[in-house]
């Protein structure tokens, strides 16, 4: 079974501070992974995505993550958050289209 | 632009009322899904279809019912069955054919509730 868990519901950060949102992964075939983004009464948005390659993404808006197979991770990060960052992220796993996605990480940036 | 136009954007539904969602969607994909949000348990699958005439039960299918007649279309039905209905709907679409490479597409949602 495929499954994602992302660790913690709410992060809060200073604006210009390092975001770092944490989502680790169980998949019995090699995955393909997502981040997306939601603003307030609005669908998901694709941040970036791992399928094969390079395992140090990079997105829109600023955002990277990286694949790390031996701890089974793929957090989300981002240098200096930025007011507009404040969103609710999902992380996902897709291993054969099935895509199973985390609970998700309200994020908010203060002033 | 191609995309997937899900409406209306706010919806209210009566106590016993059946109500139907809109899910279009231009890209081409043969995969659409219907999935529920409700605060802090993000998102769970209603139905999905692969195919047109072709659709199955989700995580939480029980009171919810789907059809796909047309590529483009996968309207979803609120029956009077469903206990909770008040939530953010999200519809997507995929191409399953490439294994989930390309992830997937989401329209805007419409948000019901129930009054």
């Amino acid at each position: 079974a495929q499954s994602v868990t992302q660790l913690g519901s709410h992060v809060s950060v200073s604006e210009g501070a390092l975001v770092l949102l944490r989502c680790n992964y169980s998949s019995s075939v090699p995955p393909y992974l997502f981040w997306y983004v939601q603003y307030p009464n609005q669908g998901l948005q694709l941040l970036l995505k791992y399928t094969t390659g390079a395992t140090l993404v990079k997105g829109i808006n600023g955002f990277e993550a990286e694949f790390k197979k031996s701890e089974t991770s793929f957090h989300l990060t981002k240098p200096s958050a930025h007011m507009s960052d404040a969103a609710e992220y999902f992380c996902a796993v897709s291993p054969l289209g099935d895509m199973r996605f985390g609970a998700g990480t309200r994020l908010t940036v203060k002033p | 632009d191609g995309g997937i136009t899900q409406s209306p954007k706010y919806l209210f539904r009566k106590e016993g009322q059946n109500v139907t969602l809109s899910c279009e969607q231009n890209l081409n994909h043969d995969a659409m899904y219907w999935y529920r949000q409700d605060p802090g348990q993000g998102l769970r699958l209603i139905y999905y279809s692969q195919i047109v005439n072709d659709f199955q039960k989700g995580d939480i299918a029980e009171g919810y019912s789907v059809s796909r007649e047309k590529k483009e279309s996968f309207p979803l039905t609120v029956t009077s069955a469903q206990k909770n209905p008040t939530a953010f709907y999200l519809c997507a679409s995929s191409i399953p054919q490439t294994g989930g490479l390309y992830g997937y597409t989401f329209g805007s949602g419409t948000r019901l509730t129930v009054v």
